[in-house]
């Protein structure tokens, strides 16, 4: 069971460049959702998604571009990275939301330098 | 204000101890609170989920719901080190998809 999975765990980027970061869960939940986390600081939402292709902004999308092909996936798009998007990024789903938690990959750790 | 606030931190306890983290939030309307547990370089696990006013145990875990002053609390009882983490308090609006949490507050048991 294999629940949230996150790739990569750890990456290094050059400001200017480009990457995707995975998200993947096996437990048919429809609700997922991308945050970043700052050192020492609360979790602030990038994107979140409803089900296969509904998305929706959150309270930091600039910078990110995010789509959900299938229920099961949920990548975040990086464009033209920055050292303002070094941080840590969380994937999490939930079935439905309010009656049910949201379970959090182990995160991947981006800089930029 | 913010929609979700925390007591802030950080918080030490001598181990054995009760532990209160206080969380207050804003919609008069929110639904469901959960809090979670984050230990350092690790990502947040759910400890507790509360829906209803009063008190919910779960082992050492005790949370407190009160809607009408809007406040929602976690007692961690006998504190062990293995507590020392940060702690989020959720909460999620009526008819709203996303949770909104709060910034933590960090934990440290004294052994």
């Amino acid at each position: 069971n294999a629940g949230v999975t996150q790739t990569p765990k750890f990456r290094i980027l050059k400001i200017g460049q480009s990457m995707t970061l995975q998200c993947a869960q096996d437990m048919n939940h429809n609700y997922m959702y991308w945050y970043r986390q700052d050192p020492g600081m609360g979790l602030k939402l990038i994107y979140y998604s409803v089900g296969a292709g509904i998305t929706d902004k959150g309270e930091v999308p600039n910078g990110y571009n995010v789509s959900r092909s299938t229920t099961e996936d949920f990548p975040l798009r990086l464009e033209l990275a920055a050292p303002s998007q070094t941080s840590v990024y969380f994937c999490a789903s939930s079935y439905i939301p309010g009656d049910q938690p949201q379970h959090f990959g182990d995160g991947t750790r981006l800089s930029i330098l | 204000q913010k929609e979700v606030e925390q007591n802030s931190g950080p918080l030490s306890v001598p181990e054995g101890a009760i532990a209160s983290l206080n969380c207050t939030y804003s919609d008069r309307v929110s639904q469901s609170f959960f809090w979670y547990r984050q230990y350092s370089g690790k990502s947040p696990e759910l400890i507790m989920s509360i829906y209803s006013n009063g008190d919910k145990e779960d082992g050492r875990f005790t949370a407190q719901l009160n809607k009408a002053s809007q406040y929602v609390s976690l007692l961690i009882r006998d504190s062990q080190p293995s507590d020392s983490a940060t702690y989020l308090c959720a909460v999620n609006p009526w008819n709203d998809y996303k949770l909104s949490f709060g910034a933590g507050t960090t934990v440290t048991v004294r052994a």
